[in-house]
């Protein structure tokens, strides 16, 4: 039973428009969420994270928010660039352990 | 420069042979992951340890074992009985500190032949 789920394995946007992508998870118990972006043939690295008493969390370009009552959490990335184009991971956190979602693959056209 | 470094980048083993997977982090961090990515996938726990001396199992230990002698290395052992150990394996850290990220190494291919 996948605790964290990312529906859409793949995302195109053009240059310049807004990216979102979605998450949703099943556990109540989760109390930090957090994004990471991963190129081919390197690790994951951390973009952006939000705690379960907020709703929004934003840094630059990049703006996660959380909605508890529908345990869901998405990234908007605004403007998108192509340096953006990776795979984005959610990850969720309780008791120090992290779940991750499947990634989904933004694609960001010139 | 701190970060993690796993070794090999890409490791091939005969079937039936127990290989171990290097894990080093020079960021003086307690907590040391090691998580298993197959294709279109997510990151899968498979050991944990938050100290020295001391790890648990995560949600797909069996076939696995680690050690943690040393806070700086946390090796992986992908023994025999795992039945299907051709992936793409993932070590992090995490500094003190209730919800800090986790640092991740580049990644170790294995293939199985």
């Amino acid at each position: 039973d996948q605790q964290v789920k990312q529906n859409s394995p793949s995302l195109s946007v053009q240059e310049g428009r807004i990216s979102i992508l979605n998450c949703d998870y099943t556990n109540s118990m989760f109390d930090y969420f957090l994004w990471y972006k991963k190129y081919p043939a390197e690790g994951p690295t951390f973009l952006i994270s939000i705690s379960s008493i907020k709703d929004k969390n934003e840094d630059g370009r990049f703006t996660v928010f959380l909605n508890k009552s529908a345990k869901h959490l998405s990234l908007h990335i605004v403007p998108s660039q192509p340096g953006d184009s990776a795979v984005y991971f959610c990850a969720a956190k309780y008791a120090g352990k992290s779940t991750f979602g499947d990634g989904t693959t933004l694609t960001v056209k010139p | 420069d701190g970060g993690i470094t796993q070794s090999p980048k890409y490791l091939f083993r005969k079937e039936g042979q127990n290989v171990t997977l290097s894990c080093e982090q020079n960021l003086n961090h307690d907590a040391m992951y090691w998580y298993r990515q197959d294709p279109g996938q997510g990151l899968r726990l498979i050991y944990y340890s938050q100290i020295v001396n001391d790890f648990q199992k995560g949600d797909i230990a069996e076939g696995y074992s680690v050690s943690r002698e040393k806070k700086e290395s946390f090796p992986l052992t992908v023994t025999s009985a795992q039945k299907n150990p051709t992936a793409f394996y993932l070590c992090a850290s995490t500094g003190t500190g209730v919800n800090q990220p986790q640092h991740f190494g580049d990644g170790t291919r294995l293939s199985i032949l």
